[in-house]
């Protein structure tokens, strides 16, 4: 079955702590995203990339880093930096961007701060 | 500021009733409109889209669109408890983020039908 896999669903930081979500597709899409909800809010594009080996920043990636070495993956690290990382995290990948920009999501993982 | 603005809710509908979802939305460039659908705790699925000013319909779903007035709306017909959940409309923004085509997506309208 093709689809987007994040893991883990669950992750809890520590103080100082960096941590990685995974986000693998076999969609074969070319574009990628990473998007941040908190409780009562809408979507916000953290970064994305359009193709293999280029991202770029979206509204809030301060305190976040990627990278996408492989078409099929794109991982996400919150970094120490990030002093607020408690929300619900999403991984999103379309088609071709700014041509098909349908959005089909992972099950996303719930990050929480210890 | 480019926006898209939902009221929050929640919209309260009887069964068989019909819902009607709005969605305003500040970039006249916008292209493309998307509504998506979010059970708690999970990820969204996409249930239409539009590009076009009108109506289109799948099923029970209607999507409306006019660009004049920036306004989309959602309407779901004979409205079951299984239709329970949060509905965010999302909006192409030109050159947000530095790239043509990324969404921007409203707070999301939560959305409760009693049997």
């Amino acid at each position: 079955d093709g689809g987007i896999t994040q893991s883990p669903k669950y992750l809890f930081r520590k103080e100082g702590q960096n941590v990685t979500l995974s986000c693998e597709q076999n969609l074969n899409h070319d574009a990628m995203y990473w998007y941040r909800q908190d409780p009562g809010q809408g979507l916000r594009l953290i970064y994305y990339s359009q193709i293999v080996n280029d991202f770029q920043k979206g509204d809030i990636a301060e305190g976040y880093s990627v990278s996408r070495e492989k078409k099929e993956s794109f991982p996400l690290t919150v970094t120490s930096a990030q002093k607020n990382p408690t929300a619900f995290y999403l991984c999103a990948s379309s088609t071709r961007p700014a041509v098909d920009e349908k959005l089909f999501f992972g099950s996303g993982t719930q990050l929480s701060v210890l | 500021q480019k926006e898209v603005e939902q009221n929050s809710g929640p919209l309260s509908v009887p069964e068989g009733a019909i819902a009607s979802l709005n969605c305003t939305y500040s970039d006249r460039g916008s292209q493309s409109f998307f509504w998506y659908r979010q059970y708690s705790g999970k990820s969204p699925e996409l249930i239409m889209f539009i590009y076009s000013n009108g109506d289109k319909e799948d099923g029970r779903f209607t999507a409306q669109l006019n660009k004049a007035s920036q306004y989309v709306s959602l309407l779901i017909r004979d409205s079951q408890p299984s239709d329970s959940a949060t509905y965010l409309c999302a909006v192409t923004a030109l050159y947000y983020g530095g790239s043509q085509g990324n969404l921007i997506f409203g707070k999301g309208t939560k959305l409760s039908v009693k049997p």
